[in-house]
């Protein structure tokens, strides 16, 4: 089945560490995203690719950092700079860039807590 | 960056109620999308909106376009028990390559 993946489901930080997140997609999409949702804020852009080898900062990109060497793949580093960075963290794709009106599509998210 | 104002922030109905929620944009927007999300889970596209005045349905849920292409509006009718979620607008802005803006959600609850 298409769809985007994102691993693990539940994940542990011990404070100072980095972290990375994972979001393989099979959609053949050109754009990823990534997205932190907390209690009551809805969903904020941290970085958003359009291309391989390209990628952009969001609305709260401080902390966090992403590659994109594969169309399929956009991994998030949740890094030791992020001071708060336990949150719900979402993955999506479109098939274009944003300037496309195409709708964003989900993975099931990744819970991250700080031990 | 920009938001969607997106209300009412929470609903408690009860089951075979009709629903609606609606979201405002100061800025003119050429895409509505209306997703919902389940608890633990990631949104899931319900309903995409192209065009001022259009008039969409999926099921019992019916989403408009509005005219101004400021707002859009969610209706949901005769709801059940698994309409539970969160519902949230998003929007394209008409000008520039930027992302979706995204409201900050409707909290439903059904009370069976």
């Amino acid at each position: 089945d298409g769809g985007i993946t994102q691993s693990p489901k539940y994940l542990f930080r011990k404070e100072g560490q980095n972290v990375t997140l994972s979001c393989e997609q099979n959609l053949n999409h050109d754009a990823m995203y990534w997205y932190r949702q907390d209690p009551g804020q809805g969903l904020r852009l941290i970085y958003y690719s359009q291309i391989v080898n390209d990628f952009q900062k969001g609305d709260i990109a401080e902390g966090y950092s992403v590659s994109r060497e594969k169309k399929e793949s956009f991994p998030l580093t949740v890094t030791s700079a992020q001071k708060n960075p336990t949150a719900f963290y979402l993955c999506a794709s479109s098939d274009r860039g944003p300037s496309s009106n195409q709708p964003q599509h989900f993975g099931d998210g990744t819970r991250l807590s700080i031990l | 960056g920009q938001q969607l104002n997106q209300s009412p922030q929470s609903m408690f109905i009860q089951e075979g109620e009709d629903v609606s929620m609606n979201c405002t944009s100061s800025s003119i927007f050429n895409t509505w999308l209306w997703y919902k999300q389940d608890p633990g889970e990631g949104p899931v596209l319900l309903i995409a909106l192209y065009k001022a005045g259009e008039l969409t349905s999926n099921g019992r849920l019916t989403a408009q376009f509005g005219i101004t292409r400021k707002d859009s509006f969610l209706n949901i009718s005769a709801s059940i028990p698994s309409d539970v979620g969160i519902y949230f607008c998003a929007g394209h802005v008409s000008t520039g390559n930027t992302p979706l803006v995204f409201g900050k959600g409707t909290r439903l609850s059904v009370i069976a």
